[in-house]
């Protein structure tokens, strides 16, 4: 295995039209993460997976985005209508288990709306 | 609210000197603290990270330590080294209650030949 892989890298979309995005994680990890990167801002937490099961989604999230992990392996992270204020660092991690052990990181799926 | 604050945009540090890194929190619920690691392109890798139960630990050239009290982590790299220039993110989370991770805006480090 050779760490998280996210797909695609780079996309470019009109305003309005709809982006999904793929992360697979570590294979044994169970954890899994969906951040936000903007130009001078650290990585914002987005939704994260236990598993199959999302945990939590920010509060700050549009209902314009949607996330998916539907076997515990994979995830996808779909944005409906978007806007220019969309573009961005999309990165997804993942862990083993938490309460000691660190999330990696995959190299991000850079969006930009036009 | 910024839960995770590095209020340091960017340190510039001379070769084989030490770099310190500092960070401050406010959530007292937080009790495992990280530190990553960005190249330009590239998603954060991690460096190095604390639980709450200690306040020191230590890796190679990388150690950081917490002070609870003051809510306060602080990484330190001896000697540093040209390729230790990139934007460190401290990060921390609550552990088995909450353990999203949360993100400071990042501090970037310049390593003068």
């Amino acid at each position: 295995d050779t760490g998280v892989s996210q797909d695609p890298r780079h996309k470019i979309t009109k305003r309005g039209q709809n982006v999904t995005f793929r992360c697979d994680p570590i294979s044994e990890h169970n954890r899994l993460y969906w951040y936000r990167q903007t130009l001078g801002q650290g990585p914002e937490f987005l939704t994260y997976f236990q598993n199959e099961a999302q945990l939590e989604k920010s509060r700050l999230l549009s209902d314009r985005f949607s996330a998916e992990r539907p076997k515990g392996s994979f995830s996808t992270l779909e944005i409906q209508r978007t806007e220019q204020g969309d573009s961005a660092m999309y990165l997804c991690a993942s862990s083993l288990v938490w309460g000691g052990t660190e999330a990696f990181f995959g190299q991000g799926t850079r969006l930009t709306v036009v | 609210d910024q839960q995770v604050k590095q209020n340091s945009p960017s340190l510039s540090v001379q070769e084989g000197r030490i770099s310190i890194l500092n960070c401050d929190y406010t959530n007292s619920m937080f009790d495992y603290f990280l530190w990553y690691k960005k190249y330009p392109a590239e998603g954060p890798t991690f460096l190095i990270s604390i639980s709450s139960i200690k306040d020191k630990n230590e890796d190679g050239r990388f150690t950081v330590f917490l002070n609870k009290s003051a809510k306060h982590l602080s990484l330190h790299i001896v000697p540093s080294q040209p390729g230790d220039s990139a934007v460190y993110f401290c990060a921390a989370s609550g552990g088995n209650r909450d353990d999203k991770i949360i993100f400071g805006k990042g501090t970037r480090l310049h390593i003068l030949p």
